[in-house]
């Protein structure tokens, strides 16, 4: 099941630089993405979603773009924090349904 | 904030017992779910509940699989006679309504010898 998918396992910032996570989807019947952190031995935290009658949402440090037409949408963080350190899932679901369909993750790494 | 809640945080269990697998969800939620995630896989969707019945289910949820809410704050996930392959991490979330974010608690590792 590659629904939804994020093709950078890693991605390693400076602290105070922009991370910017990638996902990519499939399923053109997606209307609701979110976004998640997860520290080890700790469930996944949400961070922001977006619905799909919007194409961009804002809380604090944390953007979420979504393009429907390549069907891609990106969580921007900025500015990256040595805390931000985590793995970032994107996941999805249709109108119908709240069966969240979940990425494989990116492991973010935020050095000093 | 409030937070949902997963016990145990580790149960071990011989292949072939019962387990039930307890959560508490945040209490001005409606909405209940279980997920669960395989060592080294993505995490999956195994069932919803609202309104004290199952809204929907995977396929990975079969008849050995189920759910309940025994009173107004526990919500629980059994699992009749386990098998190898049900070791994973067992996540419950919880959320106020349809597409509405839903709240993770921090899991339940099941390993099943």
């Amino acid at each position: 099941d590659q629904q939804v998918k994020q093709n950078s396992p890693s991605l390693s910032v400076q602290e105070g630089r922009i991370s910017i996570l990638n996902c990519d989807y499939t399923n053109s019947m997606f209307d609701y993405f979110l976004w998640y952190k997860k520290y080890p031995a700790e469930g996944p935290t949400f961070l922001i979603s977006i619905s799909s009658i919007k194409d961009k949402n804002e809380d604090g440090r944390f953007t979420v773009f979504l393009n429907k037409s390549a069907k891609h949408l990106s969580l921007h963080i900025v500015p990256s924090q040595p805390g931000d350190s985590a793995v970032y899932f994107c996941a999805a679901s249709e109108d119908h349904t709240d069966k969240l369909i979940f990425g494989t993750g990116t492991r973010l790494q935020v050095f000093p | 904030e409030p937070e949902v809640t997963q016990t145990p945080s580790h149960q071990v269990t011989q292949m072939g017992q019962e387990v039930i697998l307890r959560c508490v969800p945040i209490s001005n939620h409606l909405y209940f779910y279980w997920y669960r995630q395989i060592l080294g896989q993505k995490v999956e969707f195994l069932v919803s509940f609202y309104n004290n019945e199952i809204s929907e289910k995977s396929e990975i949820f079969d008849d050995q699989f189920s759910v309940e809410r025994p009173d107004g704050s526990n919500f629980t996930l059994k699992i009749r006679s386990t098998k190898l392959e049900d070791s994973a991490m067992y996540f419950c979330a919880s959320s106020e309504g349809p597409n509405q974010p839903q709240h993770f608690g921090d899991g339940t590792r099941l390993s099943i010898l």
